[in-house]
């Protein structure tokens, strides 16, 4: 069972690189989302997809961007990197109807 | 004001303690209250919601609601080691297709 896929697990960047985290599900989920973990901070919502061609801001959404052109995949973009978005990634999705969310293994980030 | 706010700990409990999580919400439009639960460098993983207020009880956990105070709780009975893990409080106004915020966090530590 796949459930929610991240990749990569792990990536440094250099401050001002782009880079692209990958997030896939195979659940047919309608719903996914982005969240970020922080020490003392928890999870907060970078941007979140109701579905294909469909998507919204969330907590955070400064300096990330995102799309959806399939139910199955949903990537976050890092434009132009900072030390502010060093930090853990995590992708969720949940289907319609239910509670849920089901969570990739995240993503470790560090900008430098 | 944070919507969901959650005492980060640590919370270090002996093994076979009550131990007790607490989390506070501004919105009171919130219907769906969850618990999730996260291992080190691991998803969060969903380990039981509520709808409205009341309890739900599952095994040696209880989740608890209490609408007109705004505030939700944990209590674990006959906490083992292998409870020790993060807690992480969440929130949402419908079951799908809506933002779910998390609370920071607390983590647990059972001492055997």
């Amino acid at each position: 069972n796949a459930g929610v896929t991240q990749t990569p697990k792990f990536q440094v960047l250099k401050t001002g690189q782009s880079m692209t985290l990958q997030c896939a599900q195979d659940m047919n989920h309608e719903y996914m989302s982005w969240y970020r973990q922080d020490p003392g901070m928890g999870l907060r919502l970078i941007h979140y997809s109701v579905g294909a061609g469909i998507t919204d801001q969330g907590e955070v959404p400064n300096g990330y961007n995102v799309s959806r052109s399939t139910t199955e995949d949903f990537p976050l973009r890092l434009l132009s990197a900072a030390p502010s978005q060093t930090s853990v990634y995590f992708c969720a999705s949940r289907s319609t109807g239910e509670t849920e969310a089901f969570f990739g293994q995240g993503t470790r980030l560090t900008v430098v | 004001q944070k919507e969901v706010e959650q005492d980060p700990g640590p919370l270090s409990v002996p093994e076979g303690a009550i131990v007790s999580l607490n989390c506070t919400y501004s919105n009171s439009a919130f219907q769906y209250f969850m618990w999730y639960r996260q291992y080190s460098r691991k998803g969060p993983e969903l380990l039981m919601y509520t709808y409205s207020s009341g309890n739900k009880e599952d095994g040696r956990f209880t989740a608890q609601v209490d609408k007109s105070s705004k505030y939700i709780s944990l209590f674990i009975r006959d906490s083992q080691p292998s409870d020790s893990a993060t807690y992480l409080c969440a929130m949402s106004v419908y079951s799908s297709a809506s933002k779910i915020i998390f609370g920071s966090g607390t983590r647990l530590s059972i001492r055997p």
